[in-house]
């Protein structure tokens, strides 16, 4: 079974604090991807990676940054959090081409304060 | 552009009522489609998927049905339980290579 799993499960942080999310697969997938989900919003991709060190830009990248050094770990950066980016992060993998489905991991909700 | 349309929520419906989850989605080419459901605190698991026109998708009692002619993929269960009740997305791999486009989710609640 392909197993994607997220550091945190609950993360509450400051306004201005450095934030870290961190994603593992274990099924070898080239591709990653980071979403945020909000009530009413549905699923907004941020970023995603299709090999490691490569990166581009979801539909609202803007205060967050990636890093992906190994395959198997694609991480989330939130530069200096702020209240607006209290919401729940996912991360999912994929093989590429084919039928692009996707696994997803448990979520990190994290809170701002 | 490439779009999922899927209705609005929040639905409510009683055990063993008949469910249908409509989604239509716009794309170039065909793409693969997918129900995807999310369980309360949880993140998104695969219901089923489809990947060529008049494909079913089917699993745990939910159906769905590519239609190419209608641009539709909407879910069916014919008798709901109380365990069923969770958000359910609807999604589509048109015009990526990588990427998934999502409805925006509905809630499904089952009462007893």
């Amino acid at each position: 079974d392909v197993k994607v799993t997220q550091s945190s499960r609950y993360l509450v942080k400051r306004t201005g604090e450095k934030v870290f999310l961190e994603c593992v697969q274990d099924m070898d997938h080239e591709n990653m991807f980071w979403y945020r989900q909000d009530p009413g919003l549905g699923l907004r991709l941020i970023y995603f990676s299709y090999d490691v060190k490569m990166k581009e830009k979801g539909d609202i990248p803007e205060g967050y940054s990636v890093s992906r050094e190994k395959k198997e770990r694609f991480s989330l950066i939130l530069e200096s959090a702020s209240t607006n980016q209290t919401s729940m992060y996912l991360c999912a993998s994929s093989f590429p081409g084919g039928v692009n489905e996707q696994f997803f991991g448990p979520g990190t909700r994290l809170t701002v304060l | 552009g490439n779009s999922v349309t899927q209705m609005e929520g929040p639905v409510t419906l009683s055990e063993e009522a008949f469910l249908t989850i409509n989604c239509t989605y716009t794309a170039t080419g065909y793409p693969s489609l997918f129900w995807y459901v999310q369980y309360p605190g949880e993140g998104l698991q695969l219901l089923l998927k489809a990947t060529k026109a008049d494909d079913k998708g089917s699993n745990k009692g939910f159906e769905a049905t590519y239609r190419k002619e209608t641009t539709s993929f909407h879910l069916e269960k014919g008798s709901v339980q109380v365990s069923d009740s969770a958000v359910y997305f609807c999604a589509q791999s048109g015009g990526s290579n990588y990427k998934l486009t999502f409805g925006k989710g509905t809630l499904l609640t089952v009462n007893p």
